[in-house]
């Protein structure tokens, strides 16, 4: 069965940092792009960074630019998100996402997500 | 950031149909392709629509998509109670996904 495990997330103070995890289970990682997508409580979904097959092009949404890093093991069959100096705001649960296809979209299979809470 | 522009909530009654729109612009919606997601409180959002009209296997062909110019539109036809949810639309540009601000469904 095809799944998606994150793990990473907790609370932070502002200006700290975070290291999230997708283990991705049943399906070869590296045949796909892979996206993490965020959801603030109460809020709708936001795009946050995509990165290529094989981590040679990585993309980010305008309010995580220079501060989140996405990567990739395609070894571990794994995805990973750095954040970095992290703000109130980015308090969300984080979503790895697979596409569909290979890139651009749709997205089939979403994990569960990971809470990430940004207070002093 | 940019969203695509859906209507905060929509309403109806069981065995009625609803429509949901969804609008962006010539370089994402107007030129790309678009998929639809549904999502319960608590809950992934999970995949109704792809490529502005396709099902994936197992979604109720109650569901439906279309698109005219720059607006996406989903339908839900033969309104039922567990319908009741969050539906939101996405699409892309050039390096960017967008995702819509979504829209509350209410079964009355």
């Amino acid at each position: 069965e095809l799944q998606l495990v994150e793990s990473g997330g907790g609370v932070v103070q502002p200006g700290g940092s975070l290291r999230l995890s997708c283990a991705a289970f049943g399906f070869r990682l590296d045949d796909y792009t892979m996206y993490w997508v965020r959801q603030a409580p109460g809020k709708g979904l936001e795009w946050v960074s995509l990165v290529n097959w094989d981590g040679g092009r990585a993309y980010y949404a305008d309010p995580v630019k220079g501060r989140f890093t996405i990567s990739r093991d395609n070894s571990k069959n794994s995805l990973y998100l750095q954040m970095n100096s992290l703000r109130t705001e980015d308090t969300a649960l984080y979503y790895c996402v697979k596409d569909k296809w290979g890139s651009n979209g749709p997205f089939d299979y979403w994990g569960q997500g990971t809470l990430v809470t940004v207070s002093s | 950031q940019s969203t695509l522009t859906q209507p905060a909530s929509v309403s109806g009654s069981p065995g009625q149909s609803i429509t949901i729109s969804c609008t962006g612009t010539s370089s994402d919606i107007g030129y790309n392709s678009v998929s639809w997601y549904q999502q319960y409180p608590g809950s992934a959002p999970k995949l109704i629509i792809y490529d502005v009209s396709d099902r994936p296997s197992g979604v109720s062909y109650r569901f439906s998509g279309s698109k005219s110019g720059n607006t996406a539109s989903l339908t839900i036809s033969g309104l039922q109670a567990d319908d009741e949810a969050d539906y939101y639309c996405s699409s892309y540009s050039t390096s960017r996904v967008m995702f819509g601000g979504g829209t509350k469904l209410t079964v009355l």
